[in-house]
């Protein structure tokens, strides 16, 4: 079966300070991935998403940026980060046309 | 601009009532449609999916109903049930796109 692994659980940065969050899928090949942020008391925004090795859609422009460098693993970064960055960051992935995202359990950003 | 909607931020139904979560859109494009649950600190499970060729779907206690004219979909759970107590994300992929939109949740209170 596929699984999504997503870490760390919880993260506090200071402003300014650099950011890499993980996610690898297991048992499928050729996954999309997805990255969501749920800010306090908001939706599900979608950050980034990815189709293939190297291919990364961006949706919000904004000092996040995200890379594919394996099939099944995705990786959200930041040079820089700003408070507004603070929020819950879920990784996601789909496979064929009409199927589901399955996500991740997130991780809780605190960028002080 | 919010494609995916959910007007009601809470609602809380008796258990062993029904309970009807509401979501509207506006992109006529959207082909594919999901409800989520979710509960704090956790990433959202999917629950139950329709496409747009359908009006209605079904799996045990959740059934998704979908008017394409009108722009809506609705979930609706029998009998509800106290575990049911969670936040609940629509969610629509626009056609020939890999993107799916979620709605800003509502929070499902079920009372024993």
């Amino acid at each position: 079966s596929q699984t999504i692994h997503q870490w760390p659980a919880t993260l506090v940065q200071p402003v300014g300070s650099p950011l890499s969050l993980e996610c690898t899928v297991e048992g499928t090949s050729n996954p999309n991935l997805y990255w969501y942020r749920q800010a306090a008391g908001r939706g599900l925004q979608l950050l980034f998403y990815s189709v293939g090795i190297g291919q990364i859609s961006s949706e919000v422009p904004q000092n996040l940026s995200a890379s594919r460098p394996q099939d099944r693993q995705f990786i959200l970064s930041s040079k820089k980060l700003l408070l507004s960055d603070s929020g819950f960051y879920l990784c996601a992935w789909a496979g064929t046309v009409d199927s589901p995202l399955h996500f991740g359990n997130g991780t809780r950003l605190t960028v002080t | 601009d919010q494609q995916v909607k959910q007007n009601s931020p809470s609602l809380s139904v008796q258990e062993g009532r029904i309970s009807i979560l509401n979501c509207d859109y506006t992109n006529s494009m959207f082909d594919y449609f999901l409800w989520y649950k979710k509960y704090p600190a956790e990433g959202p499970t999917f629950l139950i999916s329709i496409s747009s060729i359908k009006d209605k779907n079904e799996d045990g206690r959740f059934t998704v109903f979908l008017n394409k004219s009108a722009k809506h979909l609705s979930l609706h759970i029998v009998p509800s049930q106290p575990g049911d107590s969670a936040v609940y994300f629509c969610a629509a992929r626009e056609s020939g796109t890999y993107k799916y939109i979620f709605g800003t949740g509502t929070r499902l209170k079920v009372l024993a």
